[in-house]
């Protein structure tokens, strides 16, 4: 629908494996982005690629290993999390051209670590 | 980080009410006000944005106004229908020191419509 598509949906995980979420935009957009929705917290900018490179790493932890091969797919990979990182975890693209541009959001992989 | 105030956080109308979500900021360098619909099961979706350029913007029964002396703008939907009910969160961003796709949420306001 968003032309942004995250899988899986949903993932459960302990805190010892190792497992990675994928993102796919088909808008043709130069920019991804992954973000961490907590509840009642906002939303929290994780990372940022511009043309596949990583150009912002928002402080956050080393269990989280993003990787974009091209500008069309964005995965995070997650290990030795922890249960406080359970969260929707969410993709984004935009254009990639300004600071302020519209952001398209995929449906999010909802992540419980057990 | 910038610091967006967000209210209320829940919302109950009657079907064919307004609602009515403000949202309060610090930094008067923000010029990008986008507002996002998040349903059950769905990443945020935009519904409206504002620059800071324009003081108001309309799209059908969805409006959103902005205050930049007093710092701050609102969503407005008229005629409102169950199919409104959702989070609507609002957002801001600038380009002073700016990062590419780095918005400022708010905390989320929880429209409920009753048929």
């Amino acid at each position: 629908e968003t032309g942004v598509t995250q899988t899986p949906r949903h993932l459960v995980m302990g805190m010892t494996n190792k497992k990675s979420l994928k993102c796919e935009q088909h808008l043709g957009h130069n920019a991804m982005y992954w973000y961490k929705q907590s509840a009642k917290k906002p939303l929290e900018l994780m990372f940022v690629y511009s043309l596949e490179e990583r150009v912002e790493n928002n402080s956050v932890p080393s269990r989280f290993s993003p990787e974009c091969p091209n500008s069309s797919h964005l995965f995070l990979h997650l290990h030795t999390l922890q249960p406080e990182d359970s969260a929707l975890y969410l993709c984004a693209s935009s254009q990639g051209q300004t600071t302020n541009e519209k952001l398209f959001f995929g449906s999010g992989t909802q992540l419980s670590v057990l | 980080g910038e610091n967006v105030e967000q209210h209320p956080s829940t919302l109950s109308v009657q079907e064919g009410d307004s609602a009515v979500i403000k949202c309060t900021y610090s930094d008067s360098a923000s010029n990008y006000f986008p507002w996002y619909k998040q349903e059950l099961g769905k990443g945020p979706q935009l519904i409206i944005d504002i620059r800071s350029n324009v003081g108001e913007k309309k799209d059908q029964r969805i409006a959103v106004t902005l205050n930049k002396t007093a710092k701050h703008f609102s969503l407005h939907i008229t005629e409102t229908q169950p199919e409104d009910s959702a989070v609507y969160f609002c957002a801001l961003s600038s380009d002073r020191g700016s990062t590419l796709g780095r918005l400022y949420f708010g905390r989320g306001t929880q429209l409920t419509v009753w048929p």
